[in-house]
């Protein structure tokens, strides 16, 4: 069966530390990826989305995702977090029979 | 353009009691989902309609749980009789398939069942 393993559950973090999140996907076929990110209170959003093209994908906030295609991998980064970034983050992979499947996500606490 | 409405957002009934989620998609959004997330966890997939075709209802506990999609545009969830482990927060989302576009979500309606 299709899955999506995110491998930090919790992640705490001070101002200006890097990020990276990791994210594995058990798939064979073509996939499109995502990152979401929740932040308290607020619906679901996009932060970065990979169909095809340059591995490495730039989002919104100084977010970017690299696709590793022979590692099943799509981990995310960030130089350097804002207490702002707090949040959870949620990678999401959909096959190419439109099935979209989560991770359980990663909570990220930031601090000043 | 309004984004994926979803009411209520908190619902509170007693165990055995029947519920029903709304959601209205974003305009001309062909593809609608319907998540639900536990506390600490991801959304998990309940069904997913193409238009008014329910093309993935593997993971719905068909036992208690309906849903449809009437005309392919508002869509309704619901729980018949409701049991304490549903509570949960629901989640719509639409997406264009035609288009590629990725999945946009609603607020959620957070079910607590007591």
């Amino acid at each position: 069966a299709q899955s999506v393993s995110q491998h930090n559950h919790h992640v705490i973090l001070s101002e200006a530390a890097s990020l990276e999140l990791g994210c594995n996907y058990s798939y064979g076929g073509t996939v499109n990826l995502f990152w979401y990110v929740q932040y308290p209170g607020q619906h679901l959003q996009l932060l970065l989305k990979y169909f095809s093209g340059d591995p490495l994908v730039k989002g919104i906030k100084g977010f970017e995702a690299e696709f590793i295609k022979s590692k099943f991998s799509f981990n995310l980064r960030k130089p350097s977090v804002q207490w702002s970034d707090t949040a959870e983050y949620f990678c999401a992979v959909r096959t190419n029979t439109d099935k979209l499947i989560f991770g359980t996500g990663t909570r990220l606490q930031v601090f000043p | 353009e309004a984004g994926v409405v979803q009411s209520p957002r908190y619902k509170i009934i007693e165990k055995k009691q029947p519920v029903a989620f709304w959601c209205n998609p974003i305009s001309g959004h062909n593809t609608l989902y319907w998540y639900r997330q536990n506390l600490g966890q991801g959304p998990e997939l309940l069904i997913r309609y193409e238009n008014e075709e329910a093309v993935d209802d593997s993971q719905l506990p068909k036992d208690r749980f309906s849903a449809e999609r009437l005309k392919g545009v508002d869509s309704t969830l619901k729980i018949q009789p409701a049991e304490l482990g549903d509570s949960a927060v629901y989640l719509c989302a639409s997406g264009d398939r035609v288009k590629n576009t990725e999945a946009f979500f609603g607020q959620g309606t957070r079910l607590t069942v007591v």
